[in-house]
């Protein structure tokens, strides 16, 4: 199974800063990720898939980058609906996996 | 708007079957894969298996000897069974779609049905 590591688990910030989570690969997957935005008693929303589109309907503050291990999600001004905790998941291979997530709370 | 309304029996003791239910509305069986995918404290996400419209089937080699999942396409019903379970399987289950425009990432979630089991 192709594991992915999540860094950092969580992170303090307040409003309007730039946050950056890392998701890490076991093996290479291309573009084959995705990122996905939780919140407490509810189901995972897809945010980015293929690393970096951004699926419809999403703010453009949330950006993806990264290809083969190393990916990131970057959240360009963090508003108040933004705190979560966050997910990547990759889709190169069966069975498809995710990493351990990244919560990310109020300073 | 597509939805995904999904619902079980909460509570198993150990060895019974659980079974899930999970139902499409405002959408169509075809042209996307529809995934299981629990969440507990102890494993995160992990996905279970997916079945398209075809029948065709991939699962998780972890589970797949206890996993059965299943389409009545004249319901528009998704079903999970998971036999022999144990106090490992106590989860949170959701049901979910994803493809054509996002293959393998699952852009539609239902809202989750816990399951415990305790003897």
């Amino acid at each position: 199974d192709i594991q992915m590591t999540q860094s950092p688990s969580s992170v303090s910030a307040s409003v309007g800063d730039r946050v950056t989570i890392t998701c890490r690969a076991s093996q290479g997957i291309g573009s084959w990720l995705a990122w996905y935005q939780q919140k407490p008693g509810k189901a995972p929303n897809l945010l980015i898939y293929t690393a970096s589109s951004l699926q419809s309907g999403v703010p453009s503050r949330f950006s993806g980058s990264g290809s083969g291990t190393d990916f990131t999600l970057t959240i360009s001004s963090l508003q108040p609906e933004d705190f979560a905790t966050y997910y990547c998941q990759q889709a190169k291979g069966f069975p498809l996996t995710f990493g351990g997530g990244t919560r990310v709370k109020i300073k | 708007q597509v939805q995904l309304q999904q619902w079980g029996a909460g509570l198993l003791k150990p060895s019974e079957t659980l079974s899930l239910t999970c139902v499409v509305y405002g959408g169509s069986f075809s042209g996307y894969y529809w995934s299981w995918i629990r969440q507990s404290p102890g494993k995160g996400l992990e996905w279970i298996g997916e079945i398209d419209y075809s029948g065709s089937t991939n699962f998780n080699l972890s589970l797949k000897s206890r996993v059965t999942v299943s389409l009545d396409t004249s319901k528009n019903h998704l079903s999970l069974k998971l036999a022999s379970v144990t106090a490992a399987d106590t989860a949170v289950y959701y049901c979910a779609r994803s493809g054509p425009a996002t293959p393998y990432y699952m852009d539609v979630w239902g809202k989750g049905t816990t399951v415990t089991v305790s003897s």
